[in-house]
């Protein structure tokens, strides 16, 4: 049973571009959460979406952040027009029902 | 904010156990609690959980007070490859409130030769 995957691993972006984080969540799993962990900091809640819902974004910066999770496909956070202070690790844990979660390897997002 | 306090580090010589301690003297009747650990920044790995009774798997045991105020983990024969970061975490498991994680700052765990 493969893992909770994350891609693109690592994401290089200008600022003022846009970001796609994309997580595909371990099979039978259907709750998926977005967290972030800016350098030298602590893991932050972001979001959490079951399949085309979202049930809670209360950690979700009231702009350029969205987030989706569709009937078919992976769960994609989406950040626009990013700047310098989104630099930072974005992982996705899943979890079947609201158990135990578990996260994928993450995708280190840099800002130049 | 985190509901529960730990040491900000510690360090544990190879192949000794390792008992990393938790206070979470307000946690509700229906919170468990949840042991992960990041190594190297990479994903956190789940370790281990429970409600009120003690918990051992593969990787480690979990042993609650009775008053379920603090808990302590153990890593039985603590390796190099067990350093890492470790979270312990109160949360509701199966409640329709969302069932996020709460990270602290963690105990920072250095198993030394």
């Amino acid at each position: 049973n493969a893992g909770v995957m994350q891609n693109p691993r690592h994401l290089v972006r200008r600022r003022g571009q846009e970001a796609r984080l994309r997580c595909s969540p371990m099979k039978g799993h259907s709750h998926v959460y977005w967290y972030r962990q800016l350098p030298e900091e602590g893991l932050k809640f972001m979001v959490y979406l079951q399949k085309e819902n979202i049930i809670d974004e209360s950690g979700m910066p009231k702009e350029r952040f969205s987030a989706e999770f569709p009937k078919e496909g992976p769960s994609i956070l989406r950040i626009q027009q990013v700047v310098r202070g989104d630099s930072a690790a974005y992982f996705c844990a899943s979890s079947p029902q609201q158990e135990t979660q578990y996260f994928g390897p993450g995708t280190r997002l840099l800002v130049l | 904010d985190a509901k529960t306090t730990q040491p900000t580090s510690m360090d544990c010589a190879e192949g000794r156990a390792a008992n990393l301690p938790c206070n979470h003297s307000t946690i509700s009747g229906n919170e468990y609690v949840y042991w992960y650990r990041q190594i190297h920044s990479q994903g956190p790995q789940y370790i281990i959980h429970g409600l009120k009774n003690n918990e051992t798997n593969e990787m480690a045991s979990l042993i609650i007070t009775e008053d379920r105020k603090s808990s302590t983990l153990i890593l039985p024969h603590a390796t190099l490859r067990d350093t890492a970061v470790y979270y312990c975490i109160v949360r509701v498991q199966y409640y329709n409130q969302g069932g996020k994680l709460i990270f602290g700052q963690g105990t920072e765990l250095s198993v030394k030769p």
